[in-house]
């Protein structure tokens, strides 16, 4: 069965400083897909990346990079210079391939929080 | 582009009625998932449609729990009868392929006393 862990409920910043959110994620398929969403105070759920499990190049768009090790099962995402716009609710998502029948569905962790302070 | 829209975006029922939600996919997405977060819980996945035929329905959690999706356009959620414990947020993503990016709707968030 998959899993993903968000250990962080909640992170408080000041603006400018970087953070990084945790993901842990456990699945057996070798072939599966790792997802962002950031939640913002208005509730809907906005996508930020997707990765396949092959693809292990860390991504930088922006103040967001995000670094995918497959060695500890990590999909952590980094904001740097954060910015009161950024304070909302970051949920990491893994979804298995279709050829093992896993339908696609997106398995959520627990989301993290984080507020950014001026 | 018109994104993923839901409705209502509330609904306050008592327990025993029946209420329905709605919603509406991105033009063209043949997929369509409906997910919940109860309080204080994740966001769990309820069903997934490829166009009009029911994929994956596993997370369906009994039988007073319908989703339908006539034409393989907008789909309902009906829940007959409430239940407290179906309090919470129902959402809608749609994706163009399976395993691609789904974009979710704002959600609606039912309330059943």
């Amino acid at each position: 069965a998959q899993k993903v862990t968000q250990a962080q409920t909640e992170i408080s910043v000041v603006e400018k400083e970087d953070v990084t959110l945790d993901c842990v994620y456990e699945t057996r398929d070798t072939t599966y897909y790792l997802f962002w969403y950031k939640q913002p105070p208005s509730g809907e759920l906005v996508f930020l990346i997707r990765r396949n499990s092959f693809d292990e190049q860390n991504e930088i768009s922006g103040r967001y990079s995000w670094n995918f090790q497959k060695s500890t099962s990590s999909f952590n995402f980094t904001i740097t210079a954060s910015q009161v716009v950024d304070s909302a609710v970051y949920f990491c998502a893994l979804s298995e391939a279709e050829y093992n029948n896993a339908g696609n569905m997106l398995t959520f962790g627990g989301g993290t929080r984080l507020m950014v302070k001026p | 582009e018109a994104g993923v829209t839901q409705f209502p975006s509330h609904s306050v029922i008592e327990k025993g009625q029946t209420v329905t939600l709605r919603c509406d996919p991105i033009s063209g997405h043949d997929n369509l998932y409906w997910y919940r977060r109860v309080m204080g819980k994740e966001i769990k996945f309820l069903l997934h449609f490829v166009k009009e035929s029911k994929q994956d329905e596993s997370g369906m959690p009994n039988n007073r729990f319908l989703a339908e999706r006539t034409g393989g356009t907008y789909s309902t959620l009906k829940v007959q009868p409430a239940e407290l414990e179906d309090s919470g947020v129902y959402f809608c993503a749609s994706s163009q392929l399976q395993g691609y990016e789904q974009y979710f709707g704002p959600g609606t968030r039912l309330t059943v006393t």
